[in-house]
């Protein structure tokens, strides 16, 4: 089973700033299979990238993803109040879907 | 508008069973694979079980096989999941989600329905 391991778990940020999320998967994963969710406390989660970089229906363009093999990245440019909440890496293997473990994002 | 409505959730006693219900709406449901995935309190995500839309295959996480079943009736446009021999672990939210045409993740997802194990 590949594991995914995200980092930071947790990331203090001001509105306005750059956020930098990692996945890192403890053997290669194909781009094609690599996802990014986003949830807040009390939703279900929303699916922010797919396919390691594109970006998923009314995803807003400051959300973008990037990485291949075993590293990831999920980048938000510039940070609005809502965007503050614990993001997700997923991705699909020959042994089923596993996730990471999550960044909370929070505000600083 | 896609929409999926989960129920059927609640209390059950360790080694008892519980069926949930995902009813869908807004797409043809017969053309999309469906996965349920569940969330400790408190805790991450886990994939649960996929299954195609016609039916013709099936995948469970190792953490469920030999205890759960999904099926789904085409007909009522509705996705089931049957839970036995129920263990506190067990014990969440669960959602269910619909997979995207790849079937690589899940681009839709139900509110949720809370799975408690419990003497």
């Amino acid at each position: 089973e590949i594991v995914l391991t995200q980092s930071p778990g947790t990331l203090s940020l001001s509105p306005g700033e750059r956020a930098t999320l990692s996945c890192r998967a403890s053997q290669s994963v194909s781009s094609a299979y690599l996802a990014w969710y986003q949830q807040k406390p009390g939703q279900a989660p929303r699916l922010l990238l797919f396919a390691a970089s594109s970006r998923a229906t009314d995803i807003p363009d400051r959300f973008s993803g990037s990485g291949s093999g075993t590293d990831f990245t999920l980048t938000i440019s510039r940070l609005e109040p809502e965007d503050f909440a614990v993001y997700y890496c997923q991705q699909y293997g020959s042994h089923g879907h596993t996730f990471g473990q999550g960044t909370k994002l929070e505000i600083k | 508008e896609v929409q999926l409505l989960e129920s059927g959730g609640g209390l059950v006693q360790p080694g008892g069973s519980l069926r949930l219900s995902c009813a869908a709406s807004g797409f043809t449901f017969s053309n999309y694979a469906m996965t349920w995935v569940r969330q400790a309190p408190g805790k991450g995500l886990e994939w649960v079980s996929t299954l195609s839309g016609s039916s013709d295959y099936t995948y469970y996480a190792d953490s469920v096989k030999g205890r759960f079943t999904v099926s789904r009736d085409n007909s009522k446009n509705t996705l089931y999941l049957q839970m036995n021999s129920l263990r506190a672990e067990d014990t969440g939210i669960y959602y269910c989600a619909r997979d995207t045409s790849a079937g690589d993740c899940w681009d839709y997802w139900g509110q949720g329905t809370l799975v408690t194990v419990s003497s």
